[in-house]
């Protein structure tokens, strides 16, 4: 089975600051890995995934995720944050061998950009 | 391509009615996953559809249920409505073999 954890519930930064927003899993098989947005009364949208090859990955909005398999982690970084990215972010896991549509989430991080 | 809808996106039932909630994939994915999202229990997955049958269930109980028709459109059904169903529910589509999903806006459910 695989478990989300991210470290902070809210993280609040002055616009045009550095953020990041952690993440760690848990899972005894490989696993692909993903961040979501959720802005207020909608869906979530796709940031960006690891499948595999480089530990790095670009999203979108300016978003960059890193994978470190050592420490089980998968922390979402940006360089200079807008007004615009205040909303609720989701990581979330899933068995890289399994072949149905089951994610696992975090319990999510409330980003508030601060003007 | 349109992204996935679903309807309605606001629904406001009594306890001990049934709910159906309906969702239709983007364009060519045939897998739709269904998600309950509530403020203390986060988001949690609730069964997968791929080719009409229940690929995976979530650890809901038998009054959740779903079906998958054969253009990929998907209803979830909740019977006997608790106050706790009370939710944001969320569907998601993605193509076979390829793990990222995408959601759609999602139905909140209010039973009271």
């Amino acid at each position: 089975a695989q478990s989300v954890t991210q470290l902070d519930s809210q993280v609040p930064v002055f616009e045009e600051a550095p953020v990041e927003l952690r993440c760690n899993y848990s899972s005894s098989v490989s696993v692909y890995l993903f961040w979501y947005v959720q802005y207020p009364n909608q869906g979530l949208q796709l940031l960006l995934k690891y499948l595999s090859g480089s530990t790095l990955v670009k999203g979108i909005n300016g978003f960059e995720a890193e994978f470190n398999k050592s420490q089980t982690s998968f922390h979402l970084r940006k360089p200079s944050v807008h007004i615009s990215d205040t909303a609720e972010y989701f990581c979330a896991v899933s068995a890289s061998s399994s072949n149905t549509g089951k994610l696992i989430f975090g319990q999510g991080t409330t980003l508030q950009v601060k003007p | 391509k349109a992204g996935v809808t679903q309807t309605p996106r606001y629904l406001i039932k009594t306890r001990g009615q049934q709910v159906t909630l309906s969702c239709s994939p983007i364009s060519g994915h045939r897998s739709v996953s269904w998600y309950q999202q509530t403020p203390g229990q986060g988001l949690q997955f609730l069964f997968e559809y791929f080719s009409e049958t229940q690929r995976n269930k979530g650890n809901f109980p038998g009054r959740f249920s779903g079906r998958q028709f054969s253009n990929s459109r998907s209803e979830m059904n909740v019977s006997t409505l608790e106050l706790g169903d009370s939710a944001l529910y969320l569907c998601a589509s993605s193509l076979e073999g390829l793990h990222e999903q995408y959601f759609g806006p999602g139905t909140r459910l209010t039973v009271t």
